[in-house]
Protein backbone atom coordinates (compact mmCIF):
# COMPACT_ATOMS: atom_id res chain seq x y z
CA UNK A 1 0.00 0.00 0.00
CA UNK A 2 1.44 3.39 -0.47
CA UNK A 3 -0.81 6.57 0.34
CA UNK A 4 -3.93 6.28 1.48
CA UNK A 5 -6.77 3.27 0.20
CA UNK A 6 -10.52 2.96 0.02
CA UNK A 7 -12.94 -0.05 -0.65
CA UNK A 8 -15.18 -0.39 -2.57
CA UNK A 9 -14.50 1.62 -5.52
CA UNK A 10 -18.29 1.72 -5.67
CA UNK A 11 -21.74 0.05 -4.39
CA UNK A 12 -25.09 -0.31 -5.19
CA UNK A 13 -27.23 -0.10 -2.27
CA UNK A 14 -30.31 -1.15 -0.78
CA UNK A 15 -32.28 1.06 1.26
CA UNK A 16 -31.95 -0.05 5.07
CA UNK A 17 -29.02 -2.06 4.58
CA UNK A 18 -26.17 -1.45 6.44
CA UNK A 19 -22.56 -0.67 4.69
CA UNK A 20 -19.16 0.23 5.57
CA UNK A 21 -16.52 2.09 3.47
CA UNK A 22 -13.26 1.17 4.41
CA UNK A 23 -10.06 3.75 4.67
CA UNK A 24 -6.85 2.71 5.03
CA UNK A 25 -3.63 4.93 4.86
CA UNK A 26 0.31 3.83 5.58
CA UNK A 27 1.69 7.25 5.73
CA UNK A 28 1.53 7.09 9.74
CA UNK A 29 -0.69 10.32 10.24
CA UNK A 30 -2.06 11.10 12.93
CA UNK A 31 -5.68 12.65 11.98
CA UNK A 32 -8.07 11.43 9.50
CA UNK A 33 -11.39 12.53 7.97
CA UNK A 34 -14.47 11.47 6.26
CA UNK A 35 -15.98 13.54 3.30
CA UNK A 36 -18.99 13.43 0.79
CA UNK A 37 -18.96 15.21 -2.17
CA UNK A 38 -22.28 16.63 -3.59
CA UNK A 39 -23.15 18.46 -6.95
CA UNK A 40 -23.22 21.92 -6.12
CA UNK A 41 -22.12 21.60 -2.71
CA UNK A 42 -18.33 20.83 -2.36
CA UNK A 43 -16.96 18.57 0.30
CA UNK A 44 -18.39 18.46 3.72
CA UNK A 45 -16.88 16.93 6.42
CA UNK A 46 -18.50 13.97 7.92
CA UNK A 47 -16.55 12.91 11.00
CA UNK A 48 -12.88 13.17 11.94
CA UNK A 49 -10.14 11.64 14.28
CA UNK A 50 -7.37 13.67 15.16
CA UNK A 51 -5.77 10.09 16.44
CA UNK A 52 -6.11 7.06 17.37
CA UNK A 53 -8.78 6.00 19.59
CA UNK A 54 -10.77 9.14 19.55
CA UNK A 55 -13.21 10.46 17.21
CA UNK A 56 -15.19 13.94 16.67
CA UNK A 57 -18.65 14.83 14.08
CA UNK A 58 -17.93 17.25 11.05
CA UNK A 59 -20.95 19.09 9.44
CA UNK A 60 -22.77 16.44 8.25
CA UNK A 61 -22.56 13.24 11.04
CA UNK A 62 -26.26 12.08 11.13
CA UNK A 63 -26.92 8.58 9.91
CA UNK A 64 -23.18 8.18 9.91
CA UNK A 65 -20.49 6.56 12.37
CA UNK A 66 -17.34 5.75 12.74
CA UNK A 67 -14.38 4.29 14.68
CA UNK A 68 -10.26 4.52 14.78
CA UNK A 69 -9.55 1.41 17.24
CA UNK A 70 -5.36 2.09 15.11
CA UNK A 71 -3.65 4.88 13.00
CA UNK A 72 -3.99 3.39 9.87
CA UNK A 73 -7.67 2.32 9.51
CA UNK A 74 -10.74 4.71 9.71
CA UNK A 75 -13.82 2.82 8.60
CA UNK A 76 -17.41 4.66 7.88
CA UNK A 77 -20.39 3.06 8.93
CA UNK A 78 -23.94 3.63 7.61
CA UNK A 79 -26.47 2.22 9.95
CA UNK A 80 -29.59 2.05 7.70
CA UNK A 81 -28.74 3.45 4.28
CA UNK A 82 -31.06 6.16 2.71
CA UNK A 83 -31.15 7.49 -0.60
CA UNK A 84 -29.99 10.98 0.69
CA UNK A 85 -26.48 9.20 1.30
CA UNK A 86 -26.09 8.92 -2.57
CA UNK A 87 -22.51 10.65 -2.88
CA UNK A 88 -19.03 10.20 -3.28
CA UNK A 89 -17.07 9.74 -0.41
CA UNK A 90 -13.47 10.50 0.02
CA UNK A 91 -11.10 9.58 3.29
CA UNK A 92 -8.96 11.63 3.97
CA UNK A 93 -5.50 11.74 6.42
CA UNK A 94 -3.03 14.28 7.33
CA UNK A 95 0.05 14.70 9.50
CA UNK A 96 -0.71 17.39 12.82
CA UNK A 97 2.35 18.00 13.78
CA UNK A 98 3.74 19.52 10.93
CA UNK A 99 3.61 22.83 9.51
CA UNK A 100 1.99 22.35 6.19
CA UNK A 101 -0.52 19.69 7.33
CA UNK A 102 -2.30 19.08 4.10
CA UNK A 103 -4.72 16.18 3.78
CA UNK A 104 -3.93 13.98 1.37
CA UNK A 105 -7.51 11.83 -0.11
CA UNK A 106 -8.16 8.66 -1.19
CA UNK A 107 -9.43 7.61 -4.71
CA UNK A 108 -13.44 7.98 -3.22
CA UNK A 109 -15.78 5.20 -2.99
CA UNK A 110 -18.72 6.19 -5.04
CA UNK A 111 -21.96 4.93 -3.38
CA UNK A 112 -25.64 4.83 -4.63
CA UNK A 113 -28.75 4.12 -1.89
CA UNK A 114 -31.85 3.19 -4.25
CA UNK B 1 -17.97 27.88 11.53
CA UNK B 2 -16.99 29.22 7.72
CA UNK B 3 -18.85 30.48 5.29
CA UNK B 4 -16.52 30.22 2.00
CA UNK B 5 -17.39 31.30 -1.64
CA UNK B 6 -15.95 31.15 -4.73
CA UNK B 7 -17.69 31.30 -8.73
CA UNK B 8 -19.44 28.25 -9.90
CA UNK B 9 -17.36 28.30 -12.94
CA UNK B 10 -14.62 29.75 -15.60
CA UNK B 11 -13.46 29.62 -19.00
CA UNK B 12 -10.05 30.93 -20.13
CA UNK B 13 -7.91 30.30 -23.64
CA UNK B 14 -4.96 28.04 -23.02
CA UNK B 15 -1.50 29.94 -22.32
CA UNK B 16 -3.65 32.44 -20.74
CA UNK B 17 -4.00 33.73 -16.86
CA UNK B 18 -6.94 33.21 -15.15
CA UNK B 19 -7.55 34.28 -11.41
CA UNK B 20 -9.89 32.10 -9.12
CA UNK B 21 -11.12 34.60 -6.01
CA UNK B 22 -12.07 33.05 -2.63
CA UNK B 23 -14.10 34.89 -0.09
CA UNK B 24 -14.54 33.30 3.47
CA UNK B 25 -16.19 34.45 7.23
CA UNK B 26 -14.28 32.12 9.99
CA UNK B 27 -14.97 31.88 13.06
CA UNK B 28 -11.09 30.70 14.06
CA UNK B 29 -8.65 31.47 11.29
CA UNK B 30 -5.96 28.77 10.61
CA UNK B 31 -4.79 28.41 7.01
CA UNK B 32 -6.04 28.59 3.50
CA UNK B 33 -5.39 25.53 1.13
CA UNK B 34 -6.45 25.22 -2.30
CA UNK B 35 -6.78 21.92 -4.35
CA UNK B 36 -7.57 20.76 -7.85
CA UNK B 37 -10.03 17.68 -8.45
CA UNK B 38 -9.68 16.87 -11.96
CA UNK B 39 -13.46 14.94 -12.63
CA UNK B 40 -13.55 11.07 -11.42
CA UNK B 41 -10.63 11.61 -9.24
CA UNK B 42 -9.52 12.53 -5.99
CA UNK B 43 -8.40 16.41 -4.79
CA UNK B 44 -4.82 16.88 -4.41
CA UNK B 45 -2.91 19.61 -3.00
CA UNK B 46 -2.01 22.82 -4.76
CA UNK B 47 -1.07 25.60 -2.19
CA UNK B 48 -1.21 26.76 1.70
CA UNK B 49 -1.46 30.13 3.31
CA UNK B 50 -1.40 30.98 6.82
CA UNK B 51 0.19 34.65 6.43
CA UNK B 52 -0.71 37.52 4.21
CA UNK B 53 0.79 37.65 0.77
CA UNK B 54 1.68 35.52 -1.95
CA UNK B 55 3.24 31.98 -2.70
CA UNK B 56 4.36 31.31 -5.76
CA UNK B 57 4.62 27.57 -7.39
CA UNK B 58 5.45 26.96 -11.01
CA UNK B 59 2.55 27.91 -13.08
CA UNK B 60 0.38 28.51 -9.83
CA UNK B 61 0.33 31.75 -6.91
CA UNK B 62 -1.86 31.92 -4.27
CA UNK B 63 -2.76 35.17 -2.24
CA UNK B 64 -3.92 35.42 1.24
CA UNK B 65 -5.31 38.74 3.02
CA UNK B 66 -6.46 37.58 6.36
CA UNK B 67 -8.37 41.15 7.02
CA UNK B 68 -10.30 40.81 4.09
CA UNK B 69 -11.02 37.23 4.39
CA UNK B 70 -9.69 36.94 0.44
CA UNK B 71 -7.98 34.82 -1.23
CA UNK B 72 -7.38 34.40 -5.14
CA UNK B 73 -5.40 30.96 -7.08
CA UNK B 74 -3.48 32.60 -9.89
CA UNK B 75 -3.08 29.79 -12.94
CA UNK B 76 -0.78 31.30 -15.77
CA UNK B 77 0.45 29.99 -19.26
CA UNK B 78 -3.06 27.51 -18.93
CA UNK B 79 -2.51 24.02 -20.48
CA UNK B 80 -5.15 21.94 -21.49
CA UNK B 81 -4.75 19.67 -18.49
CA UNK B 82 -5.33 22.84 -16.24
CA UNK B 83 -9.23 21.76 -16.65
CA UNK B 84 -10.45 20.62 -13.27
CA UNK B 85 -12.15 21.85 -10.50
CA UNK B 86 -10.27 24.17 -8.08
CA UNK B 87 -11.21 24.09 -4.25
CA UNK B 88 -10.77 27.11 -2.03
CA UNK B 89 -10.86 25.66 1.89
CA UNK B 90 -10.35 26.89 5.42
CA UNK B 91 -8.72 25.15 8.34
CA UNK B 92 -10.19 25.86 11.92
CA UNK B 93 -8.16 25.64 15.54
CA UNK B 94 -9.19 22.27 15.04
CA UNK B 95 -7.42 21.54 11.72
CA UNK B 96 -10.26 20.89 10.35
CA UNK B 97 -10.96 21.95 6.91
CA UNK B 98 -14.45 23.27 5.60
CA UNK B 99 -14.51 23.33 1.45
CA UNK B 100 -16.22 26.24 -0.76
CA UNK B 101 -18.08 24.29 -3.39
CA UNK B 102 -15.46 24.53 -6.13
CA UNK B 103 -14.91 26.28 -9.19
CA UNK B 104 -14.71 24.39 -12.00
CA UNK B 105 -11.94 25.61 -15.20
CA UNK B 106 -12.56 25.15 -18.70
CA UNK B 107 -9.50 25.66 -20.77
CA UNK B 108 -10.16 26.00 -24.43
CA UNK B 109 -7.81 25.52 -27.38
Amino acid sequence: IAGITQAPTSQILAAGRRMTLRCTQDMRHNAMYWYRQDLGLGLRLIHYSNTAGTTGKGEVPDGYSVSRANTDDFPLTLASAVPSQTSVYFCASSDSETGGNEQFFGPGTRLTVL
Amino acid sequence: GQNIDQPTEMTATEGAIVQINCTYQTSGFNGLFWYQQHAGEAPTFLSYNVLDGLEEKGRFSSFLSRSKGYSYLLLKELQMKDSASYLCAVRDRDYKLSFGAGTTVTVRA
